[in-house]
């Protein structure tokens, strides 16, 4: 299958500060990659959608200026927590959705990064 | 609004089949079904998809019942590494933002 990869797996982070987490899709053009979060025992839920060249759109009640997400290229969208606190730790993963003009990877599958646990301290 | 339900847990024999239900009684015409699965500590990978005909991959085979209003996830030959929380989502085509359930949590033993 298709990898989309995030970057970093796991950090630890000190409350009060930024810290940004990577997604890049490896093997296709992504317009369009979604952030999740997924607190321990929970399901996913929805943070925003990432489309590229565009603002990003936020799921009611996620703060926008919380959580900064940029999808400056084709290939590569970044989530940013702003000022961090111990409530902010979680499992965060995003998404991508190939184009539908890719030849090998169906633009009706969404695919998964590996998620990136952060830790606020 | 959890558009699916899928029972919260099952346990089933290494080397048998595994069997996995979901019921999507209000799916509509145009939403497809899909799985994915989530191996502890890791995102989701995506397992098949279908919307009314039955499907199969080198992972899984999706029955669909003819009125569509639930499905079945068949893994052949569970191992060990299936075990993971699996998701039944129902979409529409042009809709990509997927709502996760609660899922069903596999547990394949030997």
């Amino acid at each position: 299958g298709a990898v989309v990869s995030q970057h970093p797996s796991r950090v630890i982070c000190k409350s009060g500060t930024s810290v940004k987490i990577e997604c890049r899709s490896l093997d296709f053009q992504a317009t369009t990659m979604f952030w999740y979060r997924q607190f321990p025992k929970q399901s996913l839920m929805l943070m925003a959608t990432s489309n590229e060249g565009s603002k990003a759109t936020y799921e009611q009640g996620v703060e926008k200026d919380k959580f900064l997400i940029n999808h400056a290229s084709l290939t590569l969208s970044t989530l940013t927590v702003t000022s961090a606190h111990p409530e902010d730790s979680s499992f965060y993963i995003c998404s991508a959705r190939p184009g539908t003009a890719d030849l090998v990877f169906s633009g009706n599958t969404i695919y998964f990064g590996e998620g990136s646990w952060l830790t606020v301290v | 609004d959890a558009k699916t339900t899928q029972p919260p847990s099952m346990d089933c024999a290494e080397g048998r089949a595994a069997n996995l239900p979901c019921n999507h009684s209000t799916i509509s015409g145009n939403e497809y079904v899909y799985w994915y699965r989530q191996i502890h500590s890791q995102g989701p990978q995506y397992i098949i998809h279908g919307l009314k005909n039955n499907e199969t991959n080198e992972m899984a085979s999706l029955i669909i019942t003819e009125d569509r209003k639930s499905s079945t996830l068949i893994l052949p030959h569970a191992t060990l590494r299936d075990t993971a929380v699996y998701y039944c989502i129902v979409r529409e085509e042009d809709d990509y933002k997927l709502s996760f359930g609660a899922g069903t949590t596999v547990t394949v033993r030997a």
